[in-house]
């Protein structure tokens, strides 16, 4: 069974323009959901980080929208740039559990 | 930021051979993970390892694997013997404690079993 979905599997935008990229989750028990992002070549790297105490967790450009009642939650990307042209993974964990379940990824891509 | 890194890249072994991939992980880590990623699949947890031991390890984690880090030198996986189902991309990463947060992850190790 696939604890974490994300959708869609690519997507394309248009620099400048805001990607949204979904996750969803059947472990109502999971409490911590990092997004990893992935440049060809390279291993995973954290990019940002929300718990399920909070609806919403912003840095710069990127910012997780969380909804616990529906087991949901997206990144958007604002103002795309082609450098964020990346694979981005969505992880859930238990806090203290030495585990963490990605999803299958989603590919961004960013048109100049 | 902090690095791990892994070696080789890419390994390509025949069927029944024995493959050792190797991790050099960031140098005050105590905990250290493998996972295994399909082509076109998600990551899927393999095992993790503390002070000597595995501590957690998944379905996936066969009796053929094994995992060592003798003297704090590289984290290894070990499998043997190899089976065509074991070609995937192998990432190993660590982290500094027994909560922590942040994974860091190298860059992988292609193994393709012929």
């Amino acid at each position: 069974q696939q604890q974490v979905r994300q959708s869609p599997q690519s997507l394309t935008v248009w620099e400048g323009e805001t990607a949204i990229l979904n996750c969803s989750y059947e472990n109502s028990a999971f409490d911590y959901f990092p997004w990893y992002q992935q440049f060809p070549g390279e291993g995973p790297a954290l990019l940002i980080a929300i718990r399920s105490v909070s609806d919403k967790k912003e840095d710069g450009r990127f910012t997780i929208f969380f909804n616990k009642r529906e087991k949901k939650l997206s990144l958007h990307i604002t103002d795309s740039q082609p450098g964020d042209s990346a694979t981005y993974f969505c992880a859930a964990s238990f806090t203290g559990y030495q585990n963490f379940y990605f999803g299958k990824g989603t590919s961004l891509t960013v048109i100049p | 930021g902090p690095k791990v890194l892994q070696i080789p890249s890419h390994q390509i072994i025949d069927m029944g051979q024995m493959v050792t991939l190797n991790c050099d992980p960031v140098s005050n880590h105590l905990y250290f993970y493998w996972y295994k990623q399909i082509l076109g699949q998600q990551m899927e947890f393999l095992v993790n390892f503390y002070n000597g031991k595995v501590m957690e390890k998944s379905k996936l984690f066969k009796d053929q694997f094994s995992v060592e880090r003798p003297d704090g030198s590289y984290f290894t996986l070990k499998i043997q013997p190899t089976a065509l189902e074991d070609s995937a991309v192998y990432f190993c990463a660590s982290s500094l404690g027994q909560a922590a947060e942040t994974l860091y992850f190298g860059s992988g190790t292609r193994l393709t079993v012929l």
